[in-house]
């Protein structure tokens, strides 16, 4: 998993509490991603950074927000949970320039919320 | 719109036989495409990365084309074994950085 850990691996939560995921990377890369994978759906981005303090939204934005204070921790938080965010969760970081780019992939975090 | 379609869904072949996975892609601008191998419960994990002038690339007994002109792309896996039973997911990357992921093919290979 290139040096990527994703806490907790696992958690069921109560509709409309805060849930914070972290991610914890070892390879110093600028890039980090989180995503979001539900079935019949293929990897869905939810918010991205290209730096500490650096965040932009992805394509499932809505009722999450992001923060990055050092390089190697970028956290996803689920501000009031609900049912429609139980899914799989993916924290992925890159390295490479531009064409030959990678993203490594973390174990994920499965969340269900009641 | 941009788009990565894999087919089949789910697959399933016996121990040491071939099997081809597809990809067909409407994204532009084009930049690459990965394979990504995804075993049940763990995350995706990189097989091969092609840029629009390479047509062929293998890793192992992975082997994946490209054709840039139909926008079409292959993975083949030789002599199958039990440890390839995982889901095969097509990546397409635009030039602005940014990823087109496929569903998925979940391969399944019995003995």
């Amino acid at each position: 998993d290139a040096g990527i850990t994703q806490s907790p691996r696992h958690k069921v939560t109560e509709t409309g509490t805060p849930v914070t995921l972290r991610c914890h990377q070892t390879e110093n890369h600028r890039y980090m991603y989180w995503y979001r994978q539900d079935p019949g759906h293929g990897l869905r981005l939810i918010h991205y950074s290209y730096g500490v303090k650096d965040t932009d939204k992805g394509e499932v934005s809505d009722g999450y927000s992001v923060s990055r204070s050092k390089t190697e921790d970028f956290l996803l938080t689920l501000e009031s949970a609900t049912s429609s965010q139980t899914s799989v969760y993916f924290c992925a970081t890159r390295l490479g320039g531009q064409g030959q780019e990678t993203q490594y992939f973390g174990p994920g975090t499965r969340l269900l919320v009641l | 719109k941009n788009q990565v379609e894999q087919s089949p869904q789910s697959l399933i072949i016996l121990e040491g036989k071939n099997c081809t996975l597809q990809c067909n892609y409407t994204v532009s601008p084009f930049s690459n495409l990965r394979w990504y191998k995804q075993d049940t419960g763990r995350g995706p994990v990189s097989l091969t990365i092609m840029t629009f002038s390479e047509n062929t690339k293998s890793n192992g007994r992975y082997t994946a084309t490209l054709d840039a002109d139909t926008k079409q792309s292959s993975l083949h896996i030789t002599a199958s074994q039990l440890s390839d039973s995982a889901s095969y997911i097509c990546v397409v990357s635009r030039s602005q950085g940014n990823l087109i992921f496929g569903k998925g093919t979940k391969l399944s290979v019995k003995p």
